[in-house]
């Protein structure tokens, strides 16, 4: 079955507490994407990856890391999570950025920075 | 930052009526239009992908609409029905770039 997983769907945590939130796709998929969710502002891209070893900035990426060590797996880190991070986490995976079918979300992730 | 407009913000409609939204975008450099389709509680669902100005798309009751020159694309629903309700969110591309800018979306809720 085509899917992207995440891990972990649910954190609570503490400022200042490292953290790596992992995503993982079986689609063989160039493109892959971290976005967040926060009401009234919609997604927002935080970092994307053309393909292993190639990763940019999106919209929102400060205070956040990502590696494309390998090409079925994108992790987000937050080296340092203060409260202005707690929100909800989608990653995503596409063939070609803009190509059909879209991308692919996974279940998401929400993370409480205490 | 591209700036993403969605319109109305949210709906009401009755079973079986027709409705459509707009989403309206940057006409400069454009690449790509996508329309998602959000239910509450699971995650973003990709419905269209268009490229081509005065593409159009359908997927059964459901069909999208792109104006690239003058930036925006219509998402229409015909016959209107409870399960369609849903959160509906465009994200534009703009060439040479990789970045995804989406909209706020469209909270369409249909009443039996």
């Amino acid at each position: 079955e085509a899917q992207v997983t995440q891990n972990p769907r649910y954190l609570i945590t503490v400022t200042g507490k490292k953290l790596t939130v992992t995503c993982s796709q079986n689609m063989n998929h160039e493109y892959m994407s971290w976005y967040r969710q926060d009401p009234g502002l919609g997604l927002r891209q935080i970092y994307y990856s053309m393909n292993v070893e190639v990763t940019d900035k999106g919209d929102v990426p400060e205070g956040y890391k990502v590696s494309r060590k390998e090409k079925r797996n994108f992790p987000l880190i937050l080296e340092s999570p203060s409260p202005n991070q707690t929100s909800l986490y989608f990653c995503a995976s596409s063939s070609i950025a803009g190509a059909s079918p879209g991308q692919f979300f996974g279940p998401g992730t929400r993370l409480t920075v205490l | 930052i591209l700036n993403v407009e969605q319109s109305p913000q949210s709906l009401h409609v009755q079973e079986g009526d027709s409705t459509n939204f707009t989403c309206s975008f940057p006409s400069s450099n454009f690449y790509a239009l996508h329309w998602y389709r959000w239910e509450t509680a699971k995650s973003p669902e990709a419905l269209f992908v268009m490229t081509l100005n005065g593409d159009e798309k359908k997927k059964g009751r459901i069909s999208a609409t792109l104006n690239t020159k003058e930036g925006y694309s219509y998402l229409y629903i015909k016959g209107s029905q409870p399960e369609d309700s849903a959160t509906y969110l465009c994200a534009s591309k703009a060439g040479g770039y990789q970045k995804v800018t989406f909209g706020t979306g469209t909270k369409l809720q249909v009443i039996p």
